[in-house]
């Protein structure tokens, strides 16, 4: 697509359900990144995906966080279990190589509520 | 654990003014710089990508510059309009495959 695309945009959930986010990136762009945002705080790093390798897991907070990529397409972001400090924006990128010289594109974000 | 810094955290000023904001980074391991702007409810957009000592980049109104010997970079912007208001990301890729960002700068303009 033309640009990275995300959703839900927002997501209203209640504490200790389960919640899955989609990430569908640019094509062509082999490296997929999430963050996300709470409350007062920075860009937080979850989890990168680049082509084929392993991905780098070392983000995310808990085991109640998982994601998954197929292969060089959409991405989907589960938090088990929800609780109130999951709140937050949850960003996707994605880059064409590692994204330290060419950058990245952000879709517009997850806004997440856990009531 | 890397740690990126931005100064101030929260900027407000009038239209027409100019004004700067810092990134301060741990200049060991630098492979790049990045500034990226974010508004509400919109994705955050790509600034800059800096990678040598002495950089300047400018892009209309505003501009960046790097010193990766002391570990800092700074963001200008002239003449300030109400729709730069958002907040101003800074990031350091140092080849550990992602970008770590800094907690931002935001910026409020004042017709």
């Amino acid at each position: 697509g033309a640009g990275v695309s995300q959703s839900p945009s927002n997501k209203v959930t209640e504490k200790g359900k389960d919640v899955e986010l989609r990430c569908d990136p640019i094509s062509g762009h082999t490296a997929l990144y999430w963050y996300r945002q709470r409350l007062g705080q920075g860009l937080e790093f979850l989890i990168y995906f680049q082509g084929n390798s392993a991905p780098d897991k070392s983000g995310l907070p808990s085991d109640r966080f998982s994601a998954e990529r197929t292969g060089e397409s959409v991405s989907t972001l589960t938090i088990q279990r929800t609780q109130q400090e999951d709140s937050a924006v949850y960003l996707c990128a994605s880059s064409f190589g590692t994204g330290g010289i060419n950058g990245y594109t952000f879709g517009s974000g997850t806004r997440l509520t856990v009531v | 654990i890397l740690n990126v810094e931005q100064s101030p955290q929260s900027l407000h000023v009038q239209e027409g003014d100019s004004t700067n904001f810092t990134c301060s980074f741990p200049s060991s391991n630098f492979y790049a710089l990045h500034w990226y702007r974010w508004e509400t409810a919109k994705s955050p957009e790509a600034l800059f990508v800096m990678t040598l000592n002495g950089d300047e980049k400018k892009k209309g109104r505003i501009s960046a510059t790097l010193n990766t010997k002391e570990g800092y970079s700074y963001l200008y912007i002239k003449g300030s309009q109400p729709e730069d208001s958002a907040t101003y990301l800074c990031a350091l890729y140092n080849q550990g495959g992602k970008l770590i960002f800094g907690q931002g700068t935001e910026l409020s303009v004042k017709p």
